[in-house]
């Protein structure tokens, strides 16, 4: 079945600093969404990329989809301490329905 | 609007015990689905419901299941508990059922199973 492949599991950064999270599939997606976990908090959507190539940017995250559709990346540029949280990428298989979670990556940031 | 409400917050249950969790999503969304958190697993599909059907149902057995009313309310169900079990239950609505559904979620059931 469909996999949902994120890597690192954790990275910890001086704040200040850049993280970017990576977002592999087995399968080639119809759409990518991303999601942040704020510690003892729930999942809250923050995006979704849908065509081939695409590249959104929200403040200092920038999203990008890759060219196969099978892969994704989040960048956060010169991090904060609000951006502490567990960042998790969600794909659905094209004809498929069900939305499938990567395993997450943690970001702890050192103020 | 109030956002997607799931009761209770906490529950602590043995070991071949049962549990039910319940789940209210945002007023007018039809969509709701159920994700299993533990640490360093992220978040397993459990089964989505639309318009009181299972469209979707993920790779767990048949001891977790679930039901959704007409009001689009939702329930989740575990027989005989197992220590495994132990985890955050989230629920998950959205608008419609489509590739293109973005979801929102509660704030969980912490599940403990001594």
């Amino acid at each position: 079945g469909q996999q949902v492949m994120q890597i690192p599991q954790y990275q910890h950064v001086q704040e200040g600093e850049d993280f970017t999270t990576y977002c592999n599939s087995s399968t080639t997606l119809s759409n990518i969404q991303w999601y942040k976990q704020r510690p003892g908090g729930h999942p809250v959507f923050l995006i979704q990329l849908v065509k081939s190539g695409e590249v959104k940017k929200q403040k200092r995250l920038t999203f990008q989809f890759g060219e196969a559709k099978k892969n994704s990346s989040l960048h956060i540029t010169a991090t904060q301490t609000t951006d502490v949280g567990t960042y998790f990428c969600a794909g659905r298989e094209q004809g498929a329905q069900k939305l499938v979670f990567g395993q997450g990556t943690r970001l702890t940031i050192n103020p | 609007k109030a956002g997607v409400t799931q009761t209770p917050r906490y529950l602590i249950k043995t070991r071949g015990q049962q549990v039910t969790l319940s789940c209210s999503p945002i007023s007018g969304h039809r969509s709701v689905s159920w994700y299993q958190q533990t640490p360093g697993q992220g978040l397993q599909f459990l089964f989505e419901y639309f318009s009181e059907t299972q469209r979707n149902k993920g790779n767990f057995p048949g001891r977790f299941s679930g039901r959704q009313f007409s009001n689009s309310r939702s329930e989740m169900n575990v027989s005989t508990l197992e220590l495994g079990d132990s985890a955050l239950y989230l629920c998950a609505s959205s608008f419609w059922t489509g590739p293109n559904e973005k979801l929102f979620f509660g704030s969980g059931t912490q599940l403990s199973v001594l």
